[in-house]
């Protein structure tokens, strides 16, 4: 079955430390992989997004992604976290020729003064 | 540019009853997905169109839930009748190209459900 986990329910860092939220998939042929953000009472927000070249993209707010295909990963980093920072992060995955975007159950990231 | 629009933000309502949902996709975009986020999960996918035909509604529950895309814009999506569990924001999004592409979707604010 096609999947995508993110292991951690919430995520806890100092303001000016880095951080990474992880996802890991489980999905068929050569997917397309994003990761999104939403803040409260808000939808979400499109963050970046892996389709080839480059394993290491870069998206919007200083945030980047690495993706790593041979641990099927594609854990989201930024250098240094700032307490703006603080929201939902959702990893979401288009299998290969599959039109459905399968989404994870989402990583609370707080981060501290 | 203007965004995916969805009204109304907030509905309170009692089981059995029923209610409705709308969305305005941005401009020129193809494909329209609606989307339901139970509090604490990941959004879930009920249906999504192409134009105004449905690709995929493997998810919807249709005894009780119908949406529809007329003219392959503006789109609405109906629970009749309501259950307790139907209780979610249910986020509107659309992207331009194909659901098969490597396009973005880009997400309305969402219409938050209450079922008493």
């Amino acid at each position: 079955a096609q999947s995508v986990a993110q292991p951690e329910d919430q995520v806890n860092v100092a303001e000016g430390n880095p951080l990474t939220v992880k996802c890991t998939y489980s999905v068929s042929g050569n997917p397309y992989l994003f990761w999104y953000v939403q803040y409260p009472n808000r939808g979400l927000q499109f963050l970046l997004k892996y389709i080839t070249g480059d394993n290491l993209v870069k998206g919007s707010y200083g945030f980047e992604a690495e993706f790593n295909k041979s641990q099927t990963s594609f854990h989201l980093k930024k250098p240094s976290a700032l307490v703006s920072d603080s929201a939902l992060y959702f990893c979401a995955v288009r299998p290969g020729g599959y039109n459905k975007l399968i989404f994870g159950a989402g990583t609370r990231l707080a981060v501290h003064p | 540019e203007a965004g995916v629009a969805q009204s109304p933000r907030y509905k309170i309502i009692e089981k059995r009853q029923s209610v409705a949902f709308w969305c305005n996709p941005i401009s020129g975009h193809a494909t329209l997905y609606w989307y339901q986020q139970i509090l604490g999960q990941g959004p879930k996918l009920l249906i999504q169109f192409q134009n105004n035909g449905v690709v995929d509604d493997s998810q919807l529950p249709k005894d009780r839930f119908s949406a529809e895309r007329l003219k392959g814009v503006d789109s609405t999506l109906k629970i009749q009748p309501a259950k307790l569990e139907d209780s979610a924001v249910y986020l509107c999004a659309s992207s331009l190209g194909p659901s098969s592409g490597a396009g973005e979707l880009f997400f309305g604010e969402g219409s938050r459900l209450t079922v008493l």
